[in-house]
């Protein structure tokens, strides 16, 4: 069963760093890898999506990269800033079977960027 | 933007009442999805739906039935809530289809709560 982990669980950090979140996941045969952000009491927002051919994604500040063999994501995210607090969060999709539709989610790493 | 919408945004009702939380997407996609999700946890798939007349269980166990009348409709009804479906409940949507799967887009979320 495919497991999800994100690492750490909470961020701080003052604005203007540079910061990267990280994602593992424990089955690598996956189709894609999603990574949202949600903030509080809300629904969540697509930032990018990658695709298992792919390495890396790009977003405006946002970069993220993919190692299926070794079961990991990373979302960078550069000059954070206050607008950037939120919890975010990664997904992966099962390449085949039964269920491929279905999203397995991490926890999320919570993150607060000071002014 | 996705256009997916959940009604209501809150709701507080009392144990045994019967609830329908409303979805509905403007967007054309086949593949509907109901998820759930409590405070600082994970998200679990509980309900999904390829297509009109189709509807199939998710992962996480729920006492709740769903219906696909209408591609864009994809209401979630629990005949008699307990304190116990207290969370947070978010559809999604996605294409698919005959090519590779796309983003899952979602809507804002209902946040129930049972006294």
């Amino acid at each position: 069963k495919q497991e999800v982990t994100q690492i750490p669980a909470a961020l701080s950090v003052p604005e203007g760093e540079n910061l990267v979140l990280n994602c593992s996941f424990t089955d690598s045969a996956i189709y894609n890898l999603q990574w949202f952000r949600q903030d509080p009491g809300k629904g969540l927002t697509s930032l990018l999506l990658i695709q298992s051919s792919q390495r890396e994604q790009t977003s405006g500040r946002l970069n993220a990269s993919l190692d299926k063999s070794s079961g990991r994501s990373t979302l960078y995210i550069a000059a954070s800033q206050p607008g950037d607090s939120a919890t975010y969060l990664c997904a992966v999709r099962p390449r085949s079977g039964a269920g491929s539709y279905q999203l397995t989610f991490g926890k999320g790493t919570k993150l607060s960027v000071i002014p | 933007e996705a256009d997916i919408y959940q009604t209501p945004r809150y709701l507080v009702i009392g144990t045994g009442k019967k609830i329908t939380l409303e979805c509905s997407q403007t967007m054309g996609h086949d593949k509907m999805y109901w998820y759930q999700q409590d405070p600082g946890m994970e998200l679990h798939l509980i309900h999904y739906s390829y297509g009109v007349n189709s509807t199939e269980k998710g992962d996480l166990s729920s006492e709740s039935t769903v219906s696909r009348i209408r591609t864009e409709h994809f209401p979630l009804t629990l005949e008699s809530a307990r304190p116990s479906h207290t969370s947070q409940y978010l559809c999604a949507s996605s294409e698919g289809g005959g090519g590779p799967p796309y983003e899952q887009y979602f809507g804002p979320g209902t946040r129930l709560t049972v006294t």
